[in-house]
């Protein structure tokens, strides 16, 4: 089955332990994304990734690190979580470069710190 | 700036009647539309785009309309069903940019 798979589905940890959120995905898509959810906000783009190894930030980038090793991996790291990064997180994938196609998201990653 | 909302935040209707969603935009450069459905404890998922050379889109039960006019976009639900429950969001883009401006999304409710 085609999908985008995130992992933990739920996470609490404290401040300044650093985290990793992972994301997979099985269709050979070469754009990938993480998106941040918070209520009156919307999904607001944290880093993407056009290809293996070419990273870029979004529109809220700080406090975060991304990677793309491989094409179907694209982690998120937190290396000092606050709580105002306290989210419901989202990776998403493309099979074009960019966002001007269906994007896959995965199931969502609840992280609370505290 | 860049700003894509939604008229309504939550939007209630009766089983069997058709859903309308609407959805304005800001950026008179945007030319690509997208919505999604996000269902309880899930990602969004796809239902429809349309870019700005139409301004009609149909697919299975929905419709999206795209007035550039007036920088709008509606969804259509037809014959909207329980498993229509969702929020829905419309997002935009424009040529050259590396993202997608969502908008914050319209909860529909089916009444039985």
């Amino acid at each position: 089955e085609a999908q985008v798979t995130q992992n933990p589905r739920y996470l609490i940890t404290v401040t300044g332990k650093k985290l990793t959120v992972t994301c997979s995905q099985n269709m050979n898509h070469e754009y990938m994304s993480w998106y941040r959810q918070d209520p009156g906000l919307g999904l607001r783009q944290i880093y993407y990734s056009m290809n293996v190894e070419v990273t870029d930030k979004g529109d809220v980038p700080e406090g975060y690190k991304v990677s793309r090793k491989e094409k179907r991996n694209f982690p998120l790291i937190l290396e000092s979580p606050s709580p105002n990064q306290t989210s419901l997180y989202f990776c998403a994938s493309s099979s074009v470069p960019g966002p001007r196609t269906p994007l896959h998201f995965g199931n969502g990653t609840r992280l609370t710190v505290t | 700036g860049e700003n894509v909302g939604l008229h309504l935040p939550t939007l209630s209707v009766q089983e069997g009647d058709n859903s309308i969603i609407n959805c304005a935009y800001s950026n008179s450069a945007s030319d690509y539309f997208i919505w999604y459905k996000q269902e309880s404890g899930k990602g969004p998922q796809f239902i429809i785009d349309i870019r700005s050379n139409m301004d009609k889109r149909q697919g299975q039960r929905v419709t999206v309309l795209l007035n550039k006019t007036v920088k709008h976009l509606s969804l259509q639900i037809a014959a909207t069903q329980p498993g229509d429950s969702a929020v829905y969001f419309c997002a935009e883009n424009h040529q050259g940019a590396q993202k997608l401006v969502f908008g914050q999304g319209t909860r529909l409710t089916i009444n039985p």
